[in-house]
C-alpha cells in the first residue's frame, strides 16, 4: 500500500526565506507527483505537477523536484512572502489512485 | 471552462437520512474521484471512476455508493447518514487514469454535517 509522509506537520518562517518542504513515499511506481496548495476552508489548487520521467519542474518561485528511485520529492519555494502562508500537499498517482500526505501548514511571518 | 463543479457547498443532515452531493466537470475527463478530508486524516479516496458506466472502490467506502452514468457527472450518494461522516468532500478530475502528465483539478469542495 502507498503510503506518502510530509514532515514537519507545520513551519513557521519569516518573511524573505528560502525554504524546503520535503514529501516521502514507500512505492516508486508512480505516473506522477503532484504538489498542490490549499488556503483555510478552500479547495486545493495544483501548484506543480512532475512526471515519472521527470526530475523537477519550475513555475516562478516553487521548484519541484523528484527523486522517484529514493522515494522523495521537495519543493522549493523562493524568497518566501506572508502570501505563501497555505497548506501544502503532495499527492502520487499510482494504480488508478491519487494518495496524499497529510501536508504542511507553512506561515511565513512578515 | 466551469472545471469542476460541487453542489452543495454547505450541509447539514440528520442522522439517517440520504442525501446526494452532486459533482461535473466540463474538461471531457475520463477520470473522476470523491475524497473526503478530516482534520488529522488528510485526504482519503472514497470512490472513483475511470469512464462511463465504470467505478470502483477507494480506502473509505462504506457507507457511499456512486454511479456514472455520464462523462461529465460523479454524484455520490450517501444512504443513511452517521455524524462520521461528517467531513468536507472534494471531486476530482484528470483526463486519464493513467496518463503521467494527467493534472488532477479539485472542485471547490461541500462541507457536510451530521447531526
Amino acid at each position: 500500500k502507498q503510503e506518502v509522509t510530509q514532515i514537519p506537520a507545520a513551519l513557521s518562517v519569516p518573511e524573505g526565506e528560502n525554504l524546503v518542504l520535503n514529501c516521502s513515499f514507500t512505492d516508486s511506481a508512480i505516473y506522477n507527483l503532484q504538489w498542490f496548495r490549499q488556503d483555510p476552508g478552500k479547495g486545493l489548487t495544483s501548484l506543480l505537477l512532475i512526471q515519472s520521467s521527470q526530475r523537477e519542474q519550475t513555475s516562478g518561485r516553487l521548484n519541484a523536484s523528484l527523486d522517484k528511485s529514493s522515494g522523495r520529492s521537495t519543493l522549493y519555494i523562493a524568497a518566501s512572502q506572508p502570501g505563501d502562508s497555505a497548506t501544502y500537499l503532495c499527492a502520487v498517482k499510482a494504480n488508478s489512485k491519487l494518495t496524499f500526505g497529510k501536508g504542511i501548514t507553512l506561515s511565513v511571518r512578515p | 471552462n466551469a472545471g469542476v463543479t460541487q453542489t452543495p457547498k454547505f450541509q447539514v443532515l440528520k442522522t439517517g437520512q440520504s442525501m446526494t452531493l452532486q459533482c461535473a466537470q466540463d474538461m471531457n475527463h475520463e477520470y473522476m474521484s470523491w475524497y473526503r478530508q478530516d482534520p488529522g486524516m488528510g485526504l482519503r479516496l472514497i470512490h472513483y471512476s475511470v469512464g462511463a458506466g465504470i467505478t470502483d472502490q477507494g480506502e473509505v467506502p462504506n457507507g457511499y455508493n456512486v454511479s456514472r452514468s455520464t462523462t461529465e457527472d460523479f454524484p455520490l450518494r450517501l444512504l443513511s447518514a452517521a455524524p462520521s461522516q461528517t467531513s468536507v468532500y472534494f471531486c476530482a478530475s484528470s483526463y486519464s487514469v493513467a496518463g503521467g502528465q494527467d493534472e488532477q483539478f479539485f472542485g471547490p469542495g461541500t462541507r457536510l454535517t451530521v447531526l
